[in-house]
């Protein structure tokens, strides 16, 4: 079936790395999403990564994807109070397909 | 990039009665999605809105309770009807652009159902 699993909460300093992870149980996931939800706000998709590939980085954030143990992770790099939001992690076998997400992680930052 | 809209951002509905969710979006697309989020919850796709057919409703939900209209590459309705309390959640519309990276969602629709 089709299940993506992350933890609820994180709380990072400000100024430390954030890593958001998530586990997924869809082999055939060829998608998969980080997005972003500021209070009162829509989704905003913040990277993504196909299942061919191990890392992507994008400016302070790091995608890192173990297919093998289908596992997905999220880095954000000297974490700002900006960050504070929900983190979705989801998957999708094709590019048009529905898009399976986690119940989200609620990232707090720390002064 | 895709800008949407939804209307309205909330409403306080009573038990049994419906509401239309507008979604409109600032450029022509051709697959239009609607999700839950229910509270604590994961986002939970109810259908995908297609242009001049039937949406496609995903297990567990069904056209008589989630009537969807398409009437062209902008616009779409979202009603949920006959509602109960366990139809509180925020609704939210999704588009998905020319590229990979470039889905879009609405502000959402939060519904709390009395």
């Amino acid at each position: 079936g089709e299940d993506v699993e992350q933890s609820l909460f994180l709380s990072v300093r400000e100024g430390d790395s954030s890593v958001i992870n998530c586990t997924y149980t869809d082999s055939s996931s060829t998608y998969l999403y980080w997005y972003k939800q500021e209070p009162g706000a829509g989704l905003q998709l913040l990277t993504y990564i196909f299942s061919n590939m191990d890392m992507k980085q994008d400016q302070r954030l790091t995608v890192l994807l173990n297919k093998k143990d289908k596992h997905l992770s999220l880095r954000i790099a000297d974490t700002q109070t900006g960050d504070s939001a929900i983190y979705f992690c989801a998957e999708a076998k094709y590019r048009d397909d529905k898009i399976i997400f986690g119940k989200g992680t609620r990232l707090h930052i720390l002064p | 990039s895709a800008v949407i809209s939804q209307k309205p951002s909330r409403d306080i509905c009573q038990r049994g009665t419906s509401l239309t969710i507008q979604c409109q979006v600032d450029s022509q697309v051709t697959m239009m999605f609607w999700y839950r989020q229910q509270p604590g919850q994961s986002l939970t796709l109810i259908a995908t809105a297609n242009q001049g057919s039937e949406a496609t409703y995903e297990s567990g939900f069904v056209i008589d309770k989630f009537p969807i209209s398409r009437p062209n590459l902008t616009f779409s309705t979202l009603t949920v009807s006959n509602m109960s309390p366990e139809d509180s959640s925020i609704y939210l519309c999704s588009v998905q652009g020319a590229r990979v990276d470039t889905q879009y969602f609405g502000p959402g629709t939060r519904l709390t159902v009395l």
